[in-house]
């Protein structure tokens, strides 16, 4: 089993869509959350982090984090298809430095 | 600003041949990681580094030696490449706590 599996999709959705990303993990020891974009034949970009518990926001972005479920997710408001690609969710422990990806999920947004 | 830089960009390599990718950052990072990424996989970390001379196996670390004999660079042998090594190889690096990983733009291989 990996330790962080993330649906990988596609998703496809019209313009305007609220998108929700979701990935579970089963090491309790992770302590960074965050989130990736990738576009197509580029390196991924840190997108959202968010430390232990809670949610944090950013314009159309939102984070959350659920410890106890070992649960984590990402919400798109008023999708854009600028938002069309890959999203890679990602773990860390506060000390040993091994950062872990999931499988990525291919968003696809619609005009 | 280079930030992470990966060299080559692109190889073809003959089953059983060897070869070594080089990452280079300039940002004075502890950490560093190798991953590949395959299609439907995700980036999966083959070997990462917490420092000058340390080494450790990722998920998938078998059929790749790595080396970070220099702070700022770590690289990737393949001793004997096998098609399923075909891959886009990515380099990223952070700093110590919570930083943000800066990846390299990656080396597409294809073993044949």
């Amino acid at each position: 089993q990996k330790e962080v599996e993330q649906d990988p999709g596609p998703l496809s959705v019209p313009e305007g869509a609220i998108v929700s990303l979701n990935c579970t993990y089963s090491n309790s020891a992770f302590q960074y959350f965050m989130w990736y974009r990738q576009y197509s034949r580029k390196g991924p970009e840190l997108l959202m982090y968010t430390y232990s518990s809670g949610n944090k926001e950013d314009g159309r972005f939102t984070a959350q984090v659920d410890k106890s479920s070992k649960y984590i997710s990402l919400f798109i408001r008023d999708s854009q298809p600028s938002d069309s690609a890959t999203y890679l969710c990602a773990m860390r422990t506060s000390n040993t430095g091994k950062l872990i990806f999931g499988q990525g999920t291919t968003l696809q947004v619609k005009p | 600003n280079a930030g992470v830089t990966q060299t080559p960009k692109f190889r073809v390599l003959k089953t059983g041949q060897s070869m070594t990718l080089l990452c280079a950052q300039d940002m004075n990072h502890e950490y560093m990681y190798w991953y590949r990424q395959d299609p439907g996989m995700g980036l999966r970390l083959i070997h990462y580094s917490v420092g000058e001379g340390t080494t450790a196996k990722g998920e998938v670390p078998d059929g790749y030696n790595v080396s970070r004999l220099k702070k700022q660079n770590f690289l990737l042998g393949l001793e004997s490449a096998a098609p399923s090594q075909t891959s886009v190889y990515f380099c990223a690096s952070s700093d110590r706590g919570w930083t943000e990983a800066f990846f390299g733009q990656g080396t597409r291989l294809t073993v044949v």
